[in-house]
């Protein structure tokens, strides 16, 4: 069975960093790419960033773009997002999603909550 | 970027009836890809690749398009379907629809 469970959200002040982390199992997390999506409080989705399976290709939304890295640890089954000086409008739920073939986000995380707050 | 539009934004549909759902793109897209949502729960892949549905989705939901236009539709609402629904595009940067939110009449 496919999981994804994410991990390391919280309250943190504005400007502040945090770190989240995404563990796999149940597949050969190396062989795909990931997804970190979010959503505020009460709105919609958000594709936040994606990694390829061998770190080769990444690329972010624009409104996170400068601030946030992801990256991921194979050998670990992790995937991560390092979110730098955050803001009130980063406060939302981050999921880690796989990234199907050609079938979409095919598996999602329960999601972690981020509060940007002072 | 490409903007999806999702119409209508809310709806509320009675057992039994047809309902259908529309994502316009701003560009033009391969195909589109649809998520079901309910409360407090992560959103579930529902239909890929513009009219292919995911695993353990009822055959009463299908999807067309093509170009800017695609649709969800349901054949005959039941009350599991309630939720809310998102298009979802497959080009740099990935972006999703608003979301039309389903209810039951």
């Amino acid at each position: 069975e496919v999981q994804l469970v994410e991990s390391g959200g919280g309250l943190v002040q504005p400007g502040r960093s945090l770190k989240l982390s995404c563990v796999a199992s149940g597949f050969t997390f190396s062989n795909y790419g990931m997804n970190w999506i979010r959503q505020a409080p009460g709105k919609g989705l958000e594709w936040v960033a994606y990694i390829s399976s061998g770190s080769s290709y990444i690329y972010y939304a624009e409104t996170v773009k400068g601030r946030f890295t992801i990256s991921r640890d194979n050998a670990k089954n992790t995937l991560y997002l390092q979110m730098t000086s955050l803001r009130s409008e980063d406060t939302a739920l981050y999921y880690c999603a796989r990234r199907g073939t050609t079938t979409g986000f095919d598996y999602w995380g329960q999601g972690v909550m981020v509060t940007v707050s002072s | 970027e490409i903007v999806l539009t999702q119409s209508p934004t809310t709806m509320t549909a009675s057992p039994g009836e047809k309902v259908t759902i529309t994502c316009r793109a701003s560009s033009s897209v391969s195909y589109m890809h649809w998520y079901q949502q309910k409360p407090g729960a992560s959103p579930k892949p529902w239909i890929y690749e513009t009219s292919k549905l995911a695993s353990g989705v009822p055959d009463r939901f299908s999807g067309s398009g093509s170009g800017t236009s695609y649709s969800l539709t349901i054949n005959n609402m039941e009350a599991e379907d309630a939720a809310t629904y998102y298009c979802q595009q497959w080009n740099y940067p990935y972006t999703f629809g608003a979301g039309t939110k389903l209810e039951l009449k």
